[in-house]
């Protein structure tokens, strides 16, 4: 399964908000999760089957979709939150594939 | 508290056997649905999924490596070994395991992942 993430980069001003999409090459119904990951750290998981906050995860960050398109909604950005971010589809394996990532940038 | 750790070389040459360790705590192989599994990531380019071993010592592997890569249960019980064996500048990159989200099914994200290993191929 492919996984098409857009765009490649966005660029968003702090307090706005931010939408990043995820496509896959076939149906992978809710089994998608996000994560995000800061220069020289390790991801962090964010959002998994497609829609459900991973612990500790603030409320602005949300998911949804299923099937084939997903989408990761980011309310008024925070500092923090200028990041890379990758989705992963893991209905089917091997092997459970991310996207090649989004880069979210301040604007 | 679930943590996990990657040991291991920082420089292999082409055509040697990488092996890493993954040593954790807070959780064991002991539990129905506990998985570790390997990711790395190239310099600057994006996550790509390596294996996956599971409490009942199933394991999976990605299709690209071409049977390079398997993983291994450590002793002591918690630690995973990771081998790939001819090394390739290609293969560069930061080395993570990481712990998935415990469940009875075959497809489950990964919650919490190690710092990473960053290993250098070159002669």
């Amino acid at each position: 399964v492919v996984m098409t993430q857009s765009p490649a980069t966005l660029s968003v001003s702090p307090g706005e908000r931010a939408t990043l999409s995820c496509r896959a090459s076939q149906t992978v119904g809710s089994s998608l999760a996000w994560y995000q990951q800061k220069p020289g750290q390790a991801p962090r998981l964010l959002i998994y089957d497609a829609s459900t906050r991973a612990t500790g995860i603030p409320v602005r960050f949300s998911g949804s979709g299923s099937g084939t398109e997903f989408t990761l909604t980011i309310n008024s950005l925070q500092s923090e939150d200028f990041a890379v971010y990758y989705c992963q589809q893991y209905s089917y394996w091997p092997p459970h594939t991310f996207g090649q990532g989004t880069k979210l940038e301040i604007k | 508290q679930i943590t996990l750790k990657e040991s291991g070389p920082t420089l292999v040459k082409p055509t040697e056997t990488l092996t890493l360790t993954c040593t954790f705590s807070g959780f064991s192989f002991s539990e129905t649905g506990v998985g570790v599994g390997w990711i790395r990531q190239p310099p600057g380019r994006a996550l790509e999924w390596l294996a996956i071993i599971l409490w009942d010592d199933k394991t999976r592997y990605t299709p690209s490596l071409k049977n390079r890569v398997s993983v291994t249960k450590g002793t002591p019980k918690n630690q995973v070994v990771l081998t790939v064996t001819n090394m390739d500048p290609d293969d560069t990159g930061t080395y993570y395991c990481a712990h998935r989200i415990v469940s009875p099914n075959w497809g489950s994200p990964f919650d919490i992942w190690g710092q990473g290993a960053m290993v250098i191929v070159s002669s």
